[in-house]
Order: structure tokens, then C-alpha cells, then sequence
């Protein structure tokens, strides 16, 4: 079945300093979507890339998807200590109906 | 904005009972899911409906685990009996119609079963 895995698992980072976060799936994707989700919280949708070399930008965040549709990244500049939770990508595969595939998911940690 | 509601937040019970879990979707909302999220793992999708129908139930422990949603609107995820594996954070989200490949999900704040 598809797999999606992300890496770094965790990160600690000083605030102030940048993060990035990989997700590499074995399946060609549809489209990736990016999820947040805060220490005792349910992720919370941030942003969804369909086109293959899509980049957009949240203000801090940047989302890239990859050439193949198989990878994508987020780039998080000058990290804050609300950035702090775990960051999933998760990519649909299309079956006659969208069945999404969570990544594994990378926890960042903000040092004040 | 509209939220999708789950009860209870918290459930604490011993193994081998029955426990149950509700769900309620953003109206308007056709594609209703299950997903168990173990501590330090991302959510793994139990079941899934469109409308009133599963349209996947392949990860569902079917010997102790059932769904239902039978009106198309709120659901009902039930474990009978709970095992000591049990435990974790029991996640419902909706969604528009999973039929169209921009579809995206919306979670409620879920369930932590916790089995003694």
C-alpha cells in the first residue's frame, strides 16, 4: 500500500533560526496537503498543493511540491514558538474516491 | 466557523468493556472519517463514509471495532470489548465529498481512550 514518510521525526530548532520538513511518498500523488497539529490538539489543515513544482507561501511558511509529485517540503523561516507542534503531510490516492494517507509526521520543537 | 463536535473528550475504561464514540460533522459536509492517532504517530484511517455508505473499512478491527453513520450525518464508532491496545486519541474528521481530488479535511478535537 502507499506509504508516505517524513524526515527529520523530530527537530529542535533555537527561535529564530529556520526549519525544513521532507515527505517522500512511494505513490505519485494527486495532490499534498499539509497539516499542524499542537501538542494535546487534532491537526488543523494549513495548505494544499496540486500542481507538479507548485510553491506557495503562508507568510513564514513556504510549501513546495516536487517535479514528480512524489515529495514535497515545508520551510519554515525564522522560526517563533508557536511554530511548536507536529507538522504531517498527507497525500491522497485516488481510488474512485480520495483515501488519504497520513505522513509519519515531524515534531518541531522551538527553543526561546 | 463551523467545527466538527465530538463526545466525550476523555473516556477512561477497563478492558473488556464496551465504549463508544460520537461524531458530528460540518453540515453540509458528505464524507465522514475514523482515524486512531497512537502518541507520536500520525492518524491511521479506520473507516471512511460517503454519506451513509463505507466507502473503506480496511484498517477497521472488525472482530471488536463497528461504525456506523446512518442517516449520512453524525456517526457512532463503538469498541466491544476494549483491549489495553486501545488506547490513544480516537480522531473524527469531515469533509465535503471525497469524490472531488481537492478535497481537504476538517478534525474535531477527539476522543482519548484511555483502557485499564
Amino acid at each position: 500500500g502507499q506509504q508516505v514518510m517524513q524526515i527529520p521525526q523530530y527537530q529542535h530548532v533555537q527561535e529564530g533560526e529556520d526549519f525544513t520538513t521532507y515527505c517522500n511518498s512511494s505513490t505519485t500523488l494527486s495532490n499534498i496537503q499539509w497539516y499542524k497539529q499542537r501538542p494535546g490538539g487534532h491537526p488543523v489543515f494549513l495548505i494544499q498543493l496540486v500542481k507538479s513544482g507548485e510553491v506557495k507561501k503562508q507568510k513564514r511558511l513556504t510549501f513546495q511540491f516536487g517535479e514528480a509529485k512524489k515529495n514535497s517540503s515545508l520551510h519554515i523561516t525564522a522560526t517563533q514558538t508557536t511554530d511548536v507542534g507536529t507538522y504531517f503531510c498527507a497525500g491522497p490516492s485516488r481510488r474512485g474516491y480520495q483515501k488519504v494517507t497520513f505522513g509519519t509526521g515531524t515534531k518541531l520543537q522551538v527553543i526561546p | 466557523e463551523a467545527e466538527v463536535a465530538q463526545s466525550p473528550r476523555y473516556k477512561i475504561t477497563e478492558k473488556s468493556q464496551a465504549v463508544a464514540f460520537w461524531c458530528d460533522p460540518i453540515s453540509g459536509h458528505a464524507t465522514l472519517y475514523w482515524y486512531r492517532q497512537i502518541l507520536g504517530q500520525g492518524p491511521e484511517l479506520l473507516v471512511q463514509f460517503q454519506d451513509e455508505s463505507v466507502v473503506d473499512d480496511s484498517q477497521l478491527p472488525k472482530d471488536r471495532f463497528s461504525a456506523e453513520r446512518l442517516k449520512g450525518v453524525d456517526s457512532t464508532l463503538k469498541i466491544q470489548p476494549a483491549e489495553l491496545g486501545d488506547s490513544a486519541m480516537y480522531l473524527c474528521a469531515s469533509s465535503w465529498d471525497s469524490n472531488t481530488p481537492t478535497d481537504t479535511q476538517y478534525f474535531g478535537p477527539g476522543t482519548r481512550l484511555t483502557v485499564l
